[in-house]
């Protein structure tokens, strides 16, 4: 089976602009979580995804929204880039309905300059 | 708030020695307590996971020790060697409100393992 894959793997954009970043789970897993990680702030939680319904969302501003399709593929999407948005952002697909047990793509590198 | 509080942040271990990282927690409504592995330029790997139904999983030389009453979990990592040489989150999760389908992670183990 393949794994969670993320588009794309790197990104450069300007503070200011918006960003979409794209995640396909792994085949027959209905939750997608997404997660900031940076090196002073670690893993943070941004929102998770079960058939096309927001379950719950982690403290981040309204700028950072996300989507979850049909076929469980999803997208973030963060607007109006700020420097501090620079991070890894990562991407994580579940079996089951309480989606705990939790398998993460590569990630999407975001440079905000 | 850290839900999840990890230690130590660096860990330096011989080859053949015996790797040990602790967790702490305090939300009850956690349920489900993985440990992932992550190496540069990758995404966190799932290693082994437990439920406070059972207190010690083993799965090679990966084991998770779990006291429920003290709210605590540990990995230890048997015979440790070079390519164990990368960063270890400890996160938990639950089925309830804020914690469905989120994990919250510790902020992270570097472990090198020397030769």
């Amino acid at each position: 089976k393949a794994g969670v894959t993320q588009t794309p793997r790197y990104l450069i954009k300007t503070r200011g602009q918006q960003v979409t970043l794209s995640c396909s789970p792994i085949s027959g897993h209905r939750s997608v979580s997404w997660y900031q990680q940076t090196p002073g702030q670690g893993l943070q939680f941004l929102f998770e995804y079960f058939s096309e319904t927001q379950r719950n969302k982690g403290n981040f501003p309204g700028r950072f929204s996300g989507r979850q399709f049909s076929n469980s593929r999803s997208e973030m999407n963060v607007s109006t880039l700020e420097l501090g948005d620079s991070a890894l952002y990562l991407c994580a697909s579940s079996t089951g309905p309480t989606g705990d047990e939790q398998y993460f793509g590569p990630g999407t590198r975001l440079t905000v300059t | 708030q850290q839900q999840v509080k990890q230690s130590p942040q660096s860990l330096i271990v011989q080859k053949g020695g015996i790797s040990i990282i602790n967790c702490a927690y305090e939300n009850t409504a956690f349920d489900y307590f993985p440990w992932y592995q992550q190496f540069p330029g990758k995404g966190p790997a799932l290693l082994i996971a437990i439920r406070p139904d059972v207190s010690e999983k083993k799965e090679g030389r990966f084991t998770i020790s779990f006291n429920k009453s003290a709210k605590q979990f540990s990995l230890h990592i048997m015979d440790s060697q070079p390519g164990d040489s990368a960063t270890y989150f400890c996160a938990a999760s639950g089925v309830k409100g804020s914690t469905l389908g989120r994990l919250y992670f510790g902020r992270g183990t570097q472990l090198t393992v020397w030769p």
